[in-house]
């Protein structure tokens, strides 16, 4: 199984749907990335969390440590939002080490 | 202002050829730096940190290796890659907080 676990694989949806992209883990760990991958390969970070809730843009991003569980949440989605959407944890106690999620790719259709 | 530059951008190598996939970051000094793969349709994984020069820590037994002979360069090696090195290879820095920061990646297929 792996650590952090990331749900659904792949989502599509129209213009303008609410969007959520779900992550859960395994370890302890000291914060929380969504990044963000386009068809080119680039990887940017959209949040990183360590409790609470972020917000940018049409881009929220919640987390809940009791539960190790995070999502993304996208609002009146874009066809520019298609992309793969990836969750990574920075595991506690290692050298910020990172590991990541499979990635959620999602395509928004006009 | 921070930059980490990667290269090349793209790279197509026989099998049994060697491999140099080099990082470098500007604008910060000591950094902590990684080396991420991956492989077609799987997520990223670690392969490499350093947290200083001469310093490598490797997650992944595998025909790869790294060094890192300053203090702001990060070098991916291999003497002999196989079909199974192919993929995106990314480099990444951070600054001792829980942040990292993302070069542009290699995409290397290997034929």
């Amino acid at each position: 199984k792996n650590e952090v676990e990331q749900s659904p694989q792949n989502l599509t949806a129209q213009e303008g749907e609410f969007i959520t992209i779900n992550c859960s883990y395994s370890v302890g760990i000291s914060a929380l990335h969504w990044l963000q991958q386009h068809p080119g390969g680039g990887i940017v970070s959209l949040f990183m969390l360590s409790s609470g809730k972020k917000k940018h843009g049409r881009l929220i991003a919640t987390i809940n440590i009791q539960e190790k569980h995070s999502s993304l949440h996208i609002t009146a989605s874009h066809p520019r939002d298609s992309a793969v959407y990836i969750c990574a944890v920075t595991v506690m106690d290692s050298n910020y080490q990172l590991i990541w999620g499979a990635g959620t790719k999602l395509i928004i259709k006009p | 202002s921070q930059t980490i530059h990667q290269w090349p951008a793209t790279l197509v190598q026989p099998v049994g050829s060697p491999l140099s996939l080099e990082c470098t970051v500007e604008g910060t000094s000591n950094p902590n730096l990684y080396w991420y793969r991956q492989a077609a349709g799987r997520g990223l994984q670690l392969l490499f940190y350093s947290v200083g020069i001469g310093q490598i820590s490797s997650e992944v037994p595998q025909n790869l290796s790294a060094s890192r002979p300053q203090d702001r360069q990060f070098i991916l090696s291999s003497k002999k890659l196989l079909l199974s090195d192919s993929g995106f290879y990314l480099c990444a820095w951070g600054d001792g907080s829980y942040e990292q920061y993302f070069g542009p990646g290699t995409r290397l297929t290997v034929t």
